[in-house]
């Protein structure tokens, strides 16, 4: 079964530091999306990215979060200067275009802001 | 916008018990609906999803689930639980006439099933 890759599974960075996290989504998906998971909170919505361009974001989302489809087949956020608050699981996900689509997450990347 | 409720956050059951996840949204609205499982440790998985048609949707696992447009529901249902479905569940909703894709998550239920 086609799978979402992220790494790293975990990564530990100080505050004010620059992280990108890394997704491989499945190849045939058209729509990629980033979400979130701040330890014993919900699932948060922050961005969808379809032909190249952000198609839907979320308040979270804001000037220091970048996304990116640098070659074709990887898919980043970026998150300029980490605060203390970012620290969380961050997933990535993907989709086909259509109506009838459903989501296939990757296993997540581990976020901790020091 | 819309949420998410699921009242339930932590279930214990025994094994062969029979289960109910309650979710209900807010929107008023066309909605596409979904529950994903998280095995400890893993990522989201997709159990099963509602886009239209009938109501009662049959998902991987033995799950199932019925779409109750009058009670903004969209519970979980398994008639006899393992050991190994003991996990994180959560409901998600899409607006699906925004042209939105979206989810929107709940809080998630935590199930143990006991052997």
């Amino acid at each position: 079964e086609p799978e979402v890759t992220q790494t790293p599974s975990h990564q530990v960075t100080q505050m004010g530091q620059e992280v990108i996290l890394r997704c491989v989504p499945i190849s045939n998906h058209l729509y990629f999306y980033w979400y979130r998971q701040i330890l014993g909170q919900k699932v948060e919505f922050l961005v969808s990215f379809y032909n190249n361009e952000i198609s839907e974001k979320s308040e979270i989302f804001d000037d220091q979060f970048s996304v990116e489809r640098p070659d074709g087949s990887n898919f980043t956020l970026k998150i300029r200067s980490t605060k203390l608050e970012d620290s969380a699981m961050y997933f990535c996900a993907s989709s086909l275009q259509g109506a009838n689509y459903g989501y296939t997450f990757g296993s997540g990347t581990r976020l901790t802001v020091v | 916008a819309q949420s998410v409720s699921q009242h339930n956050h932590h279930v214990i059951l025994s094994e062969a018990a029979s289960l109910e996840l309650g979710c209900n949204y807010s929107y008023g609205g066309t909605v596409n609906l979904f529950w994903y499982v998280q095995y400890p440790g893993q990522h989201l998985q997709l159990l099963l999803k509602y886009f239209s048609g009938d109501p009662l949707v049959k998902g991987i696992k033995g799950f199932e689930a019925e779409f109750i447009k009058s009670k903004f529901s969209f519970n979980l249902r398994k008639p006899s639980v393992q050991w190994s479905d003991t996990a994180e569940y959560f409901c998600a909703v899409n607006a699906r006439d925004t042209g939105r894709r979206a989810l929107t998550f709940g809080s998630g239920t935590r199930l143990q099933v006991q052997p």
